[in-house]
């Protein structure tokens, strides 16, 4: 049981390149988010999903996509990145109210 | 939309000193949590406390929803306590979607 796995632990990219990060959970649990993170600063909310086809934007979703296909995966897009992108990303899931989360992706967008 | 604030922002204690961290809130929730990031930025569940007092180990919280706020207190504090402390909730009626405080930046000094 690996709980909440994402990759890749940390990407360069540059400005307008896009890429797709990754989020798996071998819980079934139904409510999966992506959270960001930036210095100084608690985890914000960009998007999130109760269940396989269902998805929502939190706080801040601007230049993020997202799907549910399955019920294990929630991967996050960055369509075309730009430097306020750099941040940690975190992925979580939900099992009775408690949040559990991934070990992060540290992105850099130079 | 609803304020997190915990306070202090930082502390810094010695081994074996007690300690507590508080988290107000705006509005009424029906979800708190309490997570510690350590110094390799991993997320771990604390507790799940939306009213009344937990307890584990070395570590409790209270909340009293009705004034709105909770509490984290830490006894004989070691180094591997040293770590962010975020206090997270999410809007009474609303979704599973948690607003976090920018959290308490605790230094445990051998």
């Amino acid at each position: 049981n690996a709980g909440v796995t994402q990759t890749p632990k940390f990407q360069v990219l540059k400005t307008g390149q896009s890429m797709t990060l990754q989020c798996a959970q071998d819980m079934n649990h139904e409510y999966m988010s992506w959270y960001r993170q930036d210095p100084g600063m608690g985890l914000r909310l960009i998007h999130y999903s109760v269940g396989a086809g269902i998805t929502d934007q939190g706080e801040v979703p601007n230049g993020y996509n997202v799907s549910r296909s399955t019920t294990e995966d929630f991967p996050l897009r960055l369509l075309s990145a730009a430097p306020s992108q750099t941040s940690v990303y975190f992925c979580a899931t939900i099992r009775a109210y408690e949040q559990y989360f991934g070990p992060g992706t540290r992105l850099t967008v130079t | 939309g609803i304020q997190v604030e915990q306070s202090p922002p930082d502390l810094i204690l010695q081994e074996g000193a007690n300690s507590t961290l508080r988290c107000n809130f705006s509005d009424s929730v029906n979800n708190l949590q309490w997570f510690h990031q350590n110094p390799w930025g991993q997320l771990i569940n604390l507790f799940y406390i939306p009213s009344g007092t937990k307890q584990n180990g070395r570590l409790s919280a209270t909340t009293v929803a009705t004034e709105r706020y909770s509490l984290l207190y830490i006894s004989s504090s070691q180094t591997t306590d040293s770590g962010v402390y975020f206090c997270a909730v999410n809007y009474k009626g609303g979704s599973e979607k948690l607003v976090f405080g920018k959290g308490t930046k605790l230094t445990v000094n051998p």
